[in-house]
């Protein structure tokens, strides 16, 4: 069956340091991995996406994700956080028809 | 071009009443999507429109949810009776026609938070 980990459910984090949110999925079928993110009061957006090709991905506003095969993992990055990332983050893969499967998020809570 | 809108934004009713929470997805998109979030949890897939007909609802929960999607354009999503374990955040998305690639970025909604008391 297919479904998403994802390990750390709470993450506080000071300014400048990194960040890494980790993701596991179990999936038969060809793969497809997402990052979305909902910042406060907003919509889930997504961050980045991997479809194919290079297994480092990058995304919007400096996040990075690597695909590991071998590790059914697709791990969020970002070398510096800022304050404005705090939010909500979701890994998902995408299964038949479109369809997600979603983590259950993790919450960034970046201190000024 | 706006984006995926859903109403109300919050609800909060009591158990064994019914509620009806609706997703206007955005011009154009034959794919609507409903997913919900049950607190801390996952966000689960609840089913998936193309158009009017319903291409996936595998994942409504029982026969008290009841989703529809008249003319192809917004979408109602009814819970009758409402029970406890209903609450959650429901989300909408959409997309627009799927593509060769099997991929078309899904657009999501703000929420209904919906609580049952």
């Amino acid at each position: 069956a297919q479904s998403v980990s994802q390990h750390n459910h709470h993450v506080i984090l000071s300014e400048a340091a990194s960040l890494e949110l980790g993701c596991n999925y179990s999936y038969g079928g060809t793969v497809n991995l997402f990052w979305y993110v909902q910042y406060p009061g907003q919509h889930l957006q997504l961050l980045l996406k991997y479809f194919s090709g290079d297994p480092l991905v990058k995304g919007i506003k400096g996040f990075e994700a690597e695909f590991i095969k071998s590790k059914f993992s697709f791990n969020l990055r970002k070398p510096s956080v800022q304050w404005s990332d705090t939010a909500e983050y979701f890994c998902a893969v995408k299964g038949n028809f479109n369809k997600f499967y979603f983590g259950s998020g993790t919450k960034l809570n970046v201190k000024p | 071009e706006a984006g995926v809108t859903q109403f109300p934004s919050h609800s909060v009713i009591e158990k064994g009443q019914t509620v009806t929470l609706r997703c206007d997805p955005i011009s154009g998109h034959d794919n609507l999507y409903w997913y919900r979030r049950v607190m801390g949890k996952e966000i689960k897939f609840l089913l998936h429109f193309v158009k009017e007909s319903k291409q996936d609802e595998s994942g409504m929960p029982n026969n008290r949810f009841l989703a529809e999607r008249t003319g192809g354009t917004y979408s109602t999503l009814k819970v009758q009776p409402a029970e406890l374990e209903d609450s959650g955040v429901y989300f909408c998305a959409s997309s627009s026609r799927t593509r060769p690639s099997g991929y078309n970025e899904q657009f999501f909604g703000p929420g209904t938070r919906l609580t049952v008391l």
